[in-house]
């Protein structure tokens, strides 16, 4: 079985421009988690989804920050505008079910120069 | 808020002697504590986990401990070696209202090396 994919592996943008993170989840599997990793630090939550719904976006900064998870398709954490300090990596869970144990991408790394 | 405190930050072994990682959690709702490594460049891997209702699991050379009441779970590795060398997280799930929000709370990290 395939495990959970992310794509790109790693990404470079500059000031002011998008950036558009994929993470398709392990076949089975319907809920999907975005943490980011700065370096040096452990994970921090961003936003938990469902298919076509979020479910808890609590760790989100509230703005420029989005993500989605399509009925067909990978979800998407989108970032607009990126500044300096979006750089990080970004990680991507997926379960079966909500307390069902969440297995790990191996990230996007975002610079941003 | 929610916290993971873990310890230490840094841990090194020589082969074959054993390695004790602590962590401590604020919310005593949580109830689901996953123990994750992560390699150089990689994703963190799941490598045991435990729920509140038993108090300690093993898996070969592998085992975590939970103390409900003191709030902190331990994971305990025997017998190491060199492929052991890497960043250990500890986590516990978040608790939103009444149900799990699917969110886990990581600690620091920890970084093992095993000195062959």
């Amino acid at each position: 079985n395939a495990g959970v994919m992310q794509n790109p592996r790693h990404l470079v943008r500059r000031r002011g421009q998008e950036a558009r993170l994929r993470c398709s989840p392990m076949k089975g599997h319907s809920h999907v988690y975005w943490y980011r990793q700065l370096p040096e630090e452990g994970l921090k939550f961003m936003v938990y989804l469902q298919k076509e719904n979020i479910i808890d976006e609590s760790g989100m900064p509230k703005e420029r920050f989005s993500a989605e998870f399509p009925k067909e398709g990978p979800s998407i954490l989108r970032i607009q505008q990126v500044v300096r300090g979006d750089s990080a990596a970004y990680f991507c869970a997926s379960s079966p079910q909500v307390h069902q144990p969440q297995h790990f991408g191996d990230g996007t790394r975002l610079s941003i120069l | 808020g929610e916290n993971v405190e873990q310890h230490p930050s840094t841990l090194s072994v020589q082969e074959g002697d054993s390695a004790v990682i602590k962590c401590t959690y604020s919310d005593s709702a949580s109830n689901y504590f996953p123990w994750y490594k992560q390699e150089l460049g990689k994703g963190p891997q799941l490598i045991i986990d435990i729920r509140s209702n038993v108090g300690e699991k093993k898996d070969q050379r592998i085992a975590v401990t939970l103390n409900k009441t003191a709030k902190h779970f331990s994971l305990h590795i025997t017998e190491t070696q060199p492929e052991d060398s890497a960043v250990y997280f500890c986590a516990a799930l978040g608790v939103g209202g009444s149900s799990n929000t699917g969110k886990l709370i990581f600690g620091q990290g920890t970084t093992l090396q095993v000195k062959p």
